[in-house]
């Protein structure tokens, strides 16, 4: 099955500089890769995602980058502010599998 | 648009009882939910993927007979957490997506403790 390693654990910067994101999985044909932010008791948040046929996506201050090659993609956030902090995961999927597999998450903290 | 909820949103519950948790899409038709399990400080693990009038398809490891999976309706899956033990307490989250749509939209999430 689907594997989704991610790195770092956690995550400290400075408010207003960038943070970056990296998972890989190992599922070639994995084609759907979904980023998820989830605040302590909360539900996960879908913030980007991205399919295979793209190998980059912005949202504002968010985007995402994908290697099929190297099986790897990045969640890049930039002018990074205190609401940012908080736990976010990747995930990947096969469409028509359906079945999410989620990184192991890493913990984003803002300092002010 | 494309709202889960989850019912209840905690609950405590003795050792060797049941509980029930419900989840459902209040403005979509679900045709597949899904069921995970977090534990403190740790990802969502996929416990089962249901379709709506289909057995769940149960992960490895996750006993099929202890937790119990009914997809009834478009907009309603239910698990149910038989004889339930101190190992049980998680926070427990569904998610639902309809038709060819990437998306899984979330539930609240339910924290059980089992006492």
């Amino acid at each position: 099955g689907e594997n989704v390693e991610q790195h770092p654990s956690t995550l400290s910067v400075q408010e207003g500089d960038s943070a970056v994101i990296k998972c890989t999985y190992s599922d070639s044909a994995s084609n759907y890769f979904p980023w998820y932010k989830q605040e302590l008791g909360k539900r996960p948040q879908l913030i980007i995602d991205i399919r295979s046929n793209v190998g980059e996506k912005k949202d504002q201050r968010i985007a995402v980058t994908l290697n099929k090659t190297a099986k790897h993609f990045s969640l890049h956030i930039t002018e990074t502010q205190p609401e940012d902090s908080a736990v976010y995961f990747c995930a990947a999927s096969v469409f028509g599998n359906e079945k999410l597999t989620f990184g192991t998450g890493t913990r984003l903290t803002i300092i002010p | 648009g494309a709202v889960v909820s989850q019912h209840p949103s905690w609950v405590i519950c003795k050792s060797g009882t049941s509980v029930k948790i419900e989840c459902r899409s209040l403005d979509f038709q679900a045709t597949t939910m899904f069921w995970y399990r977090q534990f403190p400080k740790q990802s969502l693990m996929l416990m089962a993927t249901s379709n709506e009038g289909s057995k769940a398809t149960y992960e490895q490891g996750v006993e099929k007979d202890k937790f119990l999976i009914n997809h009834a309706s478009l907009t309603l899956s239910t698990l149910t957490v038989t004889s339930a033990h101190p190992e049980d307490s998680s926070f427990y989250i569904c998610s639902a997506k309809t038709g060819n749509n990437y998306e899984q939209y979330f539930g609240p999430g339910t924290r059980l403790t089992v006492t």
